[in-house]
């Protein structure tokens, strides 16, 4: 069975601060896709970016970088310069290669950022 | 919009009574998938169906839900006799069955669901 642990439950910044949202996964499976999600006030869950097992290399989109390392099994999130929109809850999921691809969500982390 | 669209977005019921709530794919999708996420929690794995196959059912799939996809489109989800327990946002998301790699779920708006 896949776990995906956020141990933040809930975070605060002031704006413009650095923010890493942590993640640990559990599969016993060598491939697998890691996701971040964002879940506004609004209910529906945005995508962010998808990262599979084989690839390691970090990447950066704007704002947001996210850091895999399979040593450790986390799949961090960093918000650089955090900004009043960014508030939302932040999911970390994960998914097997092949079959149906059933996502494994972690229980999130409510990110406030204050103005 | 072609995006997953879910109806209704709001509903209220009392406890006993029976709700159904549809979920539209995107269309080309034949792949669809059913979440219950309570307050909370993150969003967990009900069941999916590869066209109108329902190929998967989580445990937490009591028997007083049914999940149908008759024409391999649209789809349904009902609960009978509801329970406060029931009370959540149901997400419904869909992706197409492409060979290699991965195929995105698309996640509609969800139906929040109150059970009084």
């Amino acid at each position: 069975a896949q776990k995906v642990t956020q141990a933040q439950t809930e975070i605060s910044v002031v704006e413009k601060e650095d923010v890493t949202l942590d993640c640990v996964y559990e599969t016993r499976d060598t491939t697998y896709y890691l996701f971040w999600y964002k879940q506004p006030p609004s209910g529906e869950l945005v995508f962010l970016i998808r990262r599979n097992s084989f690839d390691e290399q970090n990447e950066i989109s704007g704002r947001y970088s996210w850091n895999f390392q399979k040593s450790t099994s986390s799949f961090n999130f960093t918000i650089t310069a955090s900004q009043v929109v960014d508030s939302a809850v932040y999911f970390c999921a994960l998914s097997l290669f092949g079959g149906y691809q059933k996502v494994t969500f972690g229980i999130g982390t409510k990110l406030q950022v204050i103005p | 919009d072609t995006g997953v669209s879910q109806n209704p977005r709001h509903k209220i019921t009392k406890r006993g009574q029976n709700v159904t709530f549809r979920c539209d794919p995107i269309s080309e999708h034949n792949r669809l998938y059913w979440y219950r996420q309570t307050l909370g929690q993150g969003p967990e794995f009900l069941t999916y169906f590869q066209n109108e196959a329902q190929l998967e059912k989580s445990r937490l799939l009591s028997d007083r839900f049914s999940a149908e996809r008759p024409k391999g489109s649209f789809s349904t989800l009902e609960i009978q006799r509801t329970e406060q327990g029931d009370s959540a946002m149901y997400l419904c998301a869909s992706s197409s069955d492409g060979t290699g790699g991965y195929n995105e779920q698309f996640f509609g708006p969800g139906t929040r669901l109150t059970v009084l």
